[in-house]
């Protein structure tokens, strides 16, 4: 089975420290993608990845940057936590040239405090 | 740029009925996909249907079939007997099937919250 693990489930931070969140795919996919779910907002795209080293910006990428060293390996990295980053957070992959398959993770959910 | 609209925040529906959730998009392009995912309150989001633009026949997997409208722009799913399992947020989701960077992600509506009443 395709596997999108996200290292941690539930995160409480302070506002101001430095946040990662990590993402590991196991299918060997080139495209990788960090998405944030608000209520009433749906999921909106933060930043992805095609390919190792290489990385776009989504719709909302401010306050965010991401690392993509591994190919398997996707980070989101909160510079300084801020209270309206409290969210949840959505990892997803797939391969470059599949049409309909794009896999994700369970979710990691972030209160800053 | 790509827009999905659900214009149904919620709905009700009596467990065994069917249902309709809608979707409507907004694109100038020629070749897209179109998605629906659901997605339970321990977060993670379940693929249920496809459906390319070019594709002919409406998509159906299972109890789930989509409504493609390609005219109208809608592509909505369509829950028949529903199961009290089925209660969830439900999204609708669509990216472009050309090659390149842009091309790659989903883009998604708002959701719908569906809760299926015994």
């Amino acid at each position: 089975d395709v596997k999108v693990t996200q290292s941690s489930r539930y995160l409480v931070k302070r506002t101001g420290e430095k946040v990662f969140l990590e993402c590991v795919q196991d299918m060997d996919h080139e495209n990788m993608f960090w998405y944030r779910q608000d209520p009433g907002l749906g999921l909106r795209l933060i930043y992805f990845s095609y390919d190792v080293k290489m990385k776009e910006k989504g719709d909302i990428p401010e306050g965010y940057s991401v690392s993509r060293e591994k190919k398997e390996r996707f980070s989101l990295i909160l510079e300084s936590a801020s209270t309206n980053q409290t969210s949840m957070y959505l990892c997803a992959s797939s391969f470059v040239s599949s049409g309909n398959t794009i896999y994700f993770g369970e979710g990691s959910w972030l209160t800053v405090v | 740029a790509q827009k999905i609209t659900q214009t149904q925040p919620g709905m009700f529906v009596q467990e065994k009925e069917a249902v309709t959730l809608d979707c409507t998009y907004d694109t100038s392009d020629q070749s897209y996909g179109l998605f629906w995912y659901k997605q339970p309150s321990s977060g993670e989001m379940i693929f249920l249907i496809y459906q390319g633009s070019y594709d002919e026949q409406n998509a159906t997997e299972g109890r789930y079939s989509l409504n493609f409208q390609k005219a109208r722009k809608s592509a909505n799913l369509v829950i028949s007997a529903s199961q009290l399992g089925d209660s969830a947020m439900y999204f609708c989701a669509m990216r472009y099937l050309y090659s390149g960077a842009g091309s790659y992600q989903l883009t998604f509506g708002k959701g719908t919250k569906l809760s299926v009443i015994p």
